[in-house]
């Protein structure tokens, strides 16, 4: 079946512009998590949803980045006033939400910002 | 706070090699553990998981056991391919629901 699929792929954006970073998670999976890939780092937490709600936004930097999941299936990441230091790859994952399973990871979105 | 710290690359290896990559865990409970796979352009992986002491994940060649003497995950592979290269994840799940990485290694196979 289809995996977990991100929009854009790329996305290139000017300082202190708004961006909006998409997620289509896995059919029938509740749960679903952006993480922050900083170059020759390790993914980094960054928020996770059940269902509908934000079930633990503790990895969000700041108030700058917000995320919403209206409906239980895509999200979207919210980035106000980007900053040079948001460049890094946005991953999505998403998991059938029974509890501490392994996440599947979608493609990601490589955020350039100048 | 939890945390996971695996070797550090870049690996380089002859094809046929044999293959270590060390991780080691810090955490309060027993998490579950896990490598994840970055090959060239695409996304992470899944390659191998355990969920309790003991366990030993296995997949395409490689294995991993889970160590709770010494805290320890270790990916291993007796005979490594060109194909293998790539970027290996170490990562943990404890408590909550968000995924404890290592900063990942660089694995390069040469012919």
């Amino acid at each position: 079946g289809a995996g977990v699929s991100q929009t854009p792929s790329n996305k290139v954006t000017e300082k202190g512009k708004y961006v909006e970073l998409r997620c289509d998670p896995i059919s029938g999976h509740t749960a679903l998590y952006w993480y922050r890939q900083s170059l020759g780092q390790g993914p980094e937490f960054l928020i996770y949803f059940q269902g509908t709600g934000a079930a633990d936004d503790s990895g969000l930097p700041n108030d700058r980045f917000f995320a919403v999941r209206p409906e239980g299936s895509v999200s979207t990441l919210k980035i106000q006033r980007t900053e040079r230091g948001d460049s890094a790859v946005y991953l999505c994952a998403s998991s059938p939400g029974t509890g501490k399973e392994t996440q599947y990871f979608g493609p990601g979105t490589r955020l350039l910002v100048l | 706070g939890d945390s996971v710290t695996q070797m550090e690359g870049p690996v380089t290896l002859s094809e046929e090699a044999f293959l270590t990559i060390n991780c080691t865990y810090t955490a309060t409970g027993y998490p579950s553990l896990f490598w994840y796979v970055q090959y060239p352009g695409e996304g992470l992986q899944l390659l191998l998981k355990a969920t309790k002491a003991d366990d030993k994940g296995s997949n395409k060649g490689f294995e991993a056991t889970y160590r709770k003497e010494t805290t320890s995950f270790h990916l291993e592979k007796g005979s490594v391919q060109v194909s293998d290269s790539a970027v290996y994840f170490c990562a943990a799940l404890n408590s909550g629901y968000a995924l404890n990485f290592g900063k990942g290694t660089s694995l390069l196979v040469t012919p």
